[in-house]
């Protein structure tokens, strides 16, 4: 069973305010990964970290930002969010292993709702 | 470029049914990794198998089994005895060392066992 936790689970607010995502994992993971999940299922990268202080933006462009100030914690922030936002939002980790891609553990998501 | 394929969107079987989710992939890398996740109606990614492209043998996890054939570039997915708490959405994804080990998912197939 993966340690890797989200909070808040669901969350609804207004246009405009800033919200923060929580990410941790236990398990000592080098690499943190946020995804967005569109109603239609697909799966698209925003952010990455591949440790402390290390933070890249993904495949798909998003208003949002992360940091990566220790290992085991990997926020996420919209700073005035919008309708647009409204998605699921689903983090993930995984151990860099020499010489193999280990699998991606991830979290139970946060359902965003932005009215 | 790395792509995954799940030309499934849907399939809905009755269960004690057999069920194959069909995954194609594309890399020019020569050493890469498949995976499947399964993601349940709560929400999260559940990692369901790794295979790595020098491993070609097929795996059998209880009602699970995994077809991987370098030839057609396909990494199908088939569940014996389709079970209600089946239903949920499958992702296949790949990675390769010089993706730097980020996942490219597929689009997802969304599988509805009835009782």
């Amino acid at each position: 069973e993966a340690d890797i936790y989200q909070t808040p689970r669901y969350l609804v607010i207004g246009t405009g305010k800033k919200i923060t995502l929580e990410c941790s994992q236990t398990m000592g993971h080098d690499k943190m990964y946020w995804y967005q999940q569109d109603p239609g299922m697909e799966l698209h990268l925003i952010h990455y970290s591949y440790g402390v202080n290390s933070t890249e933006k993904g495949d798909l462009s998003s208003e949002s930002t992360v940091s990566r100030i220790r290992t085991e914690h990997f926020p996420l922030t919209l700073e005035s969010a919008r309708p647009s936002h409204t998605s699921q939002y689903l983090c993930a980790s995984s151990l860099t292993s020499s010489g193999r891609a280990d699998e991606q553990f991830f979290g139970p998501g946060t359902r965003l709702t932005v009215l | 470029a790395q792509k995954v394929t799940q030309a499934q969107t849907e399939i809905s079987v009755v269960e004690k049914e057999d069920v194959t989710l069909d995954c194609v992939y594309e890399t020019r890398d020569t050493t890469y990794y498949l995976f499947w996740y399964k993601q349940p109606p709560s929400g999260e990614l559940v990692f369901l198998i790794r295979r790595n492209s020098f491993d070609e043998q097929n795996e059998i996890s209880g009602r699970y089994s995994w077809n991987f054939q370098k030839s057609t570039s396909s990494f199908n997915f088939t569940i014996t005895a389709s079970q209600v708490v089946d239903s949920a959405v499958y992702f296949c994804a790949l990675t390769s060392n010089n993706a730097g080990n980020m996942l490219t998912f597929g689009g997802g197939t969304r599988l509805m066992v009835k009782p």
